[in-house]
């Protein structure tokens, strides 16, 4: 069974479209998170959830936003899609507790032409 | 906030070598953790291991050691006896400790391109 999945793995859109990443975690884990990699192969992170609070990385537009139905979903909505967001992004999942590992989605490789 | 700081883009060894990656943190929390992801061509991320910073001990997976120096903010990964498959890109991360739930999320390094040679 797939631990953190994300879809769609390849995502491929025009400039100014609003689109969405999904990510489910089948962990029971309370916390998630979202990561970009540009394409020098950075990481950082964008949002960190749980049922409690989000944190947002405030270098983040606010055309990234996050939504979550329930404590297994985390779901990315980026709306007016520019040039500058073609990356992979990351979804993640843990305990909320910082000692413990995070567990990585698969990654979406987003383009935007 | 803290920066974490990996001086070596792409390292490159024999099968079977040991290779040492660095790895060198800024923080003025005082209770963390760290550690060291691998990336493979594949694009996961995988856990190599990590290292509470209240403990002393370095860490050990198998093959995978640290070598923690907190007052230095070091911390480097050792691979002893690298194998073709752990040719991949490896990330350095710090977390700070946090209250429960809501964490700060991982802090990475740039990365090290590690290429094991047949």
């Amino acid at each position: 069974d797939t631990a953190v999945s994300q879809t769609p793995k390849y995502l491929v859109t025009q400039m100014g479209n609003d689109k969405s990443i999904k990510c489910e975690q089948n962990l029971g884990h309370d916390t998630m998170y979202w990561y970009k990699q540009d394409s020098k192969k950075f990481l950082k992170i964008m949002f960190s959830y749980n049922n409690k609070e989000l944190i947002i990385n405030e270098t983040v537009p606010n055309r990234f936003s996050p939504k979550s139905p329930d404590k297994a979903h985390l779901n990315l909505h980026i709306n007016s899609l520019e040039l500058g967001d073609s990356a992979v992004y990351f979804c993640a999942s843990s305990h909320g507790d910082s000692r413990y590992e995070q567990y990585f989605g698969p990654g979406t490789r987003l383009t935007v032409t | 906030a803290q920066t974490v700081t990996q001086s070596q883009p792409e390292m490159s060894v024999q099968e079977a070598e040991t290779v040492t990656l660095s790895c060198t943190y800024d923080t003025s929390e005082n209770n963390y953790y760290l550690f060291w992801y691998k990336q493979p061509p594949s694009r996961q991320m995988i856990l190599v291991i990590r290292q509470e910073a209240y403990k002393q001990q370095n860490a050990t997976e198998n093959r995978f050691s640290v070598n923690f120096q907190k007052a230095a903010k070091s911390f480097s990964l050792k691979i002893s006896d690298s194998q073709l498959g752990d040719t991949a890109m490896y990330f350095c991360a710090f977390m700070k400790h946090g209250s429960g739930g809501g964490a700060d999320g991982l802090t990475f390094g740039k990365g090290t391109h590690l290429i094991i040679q047949p």
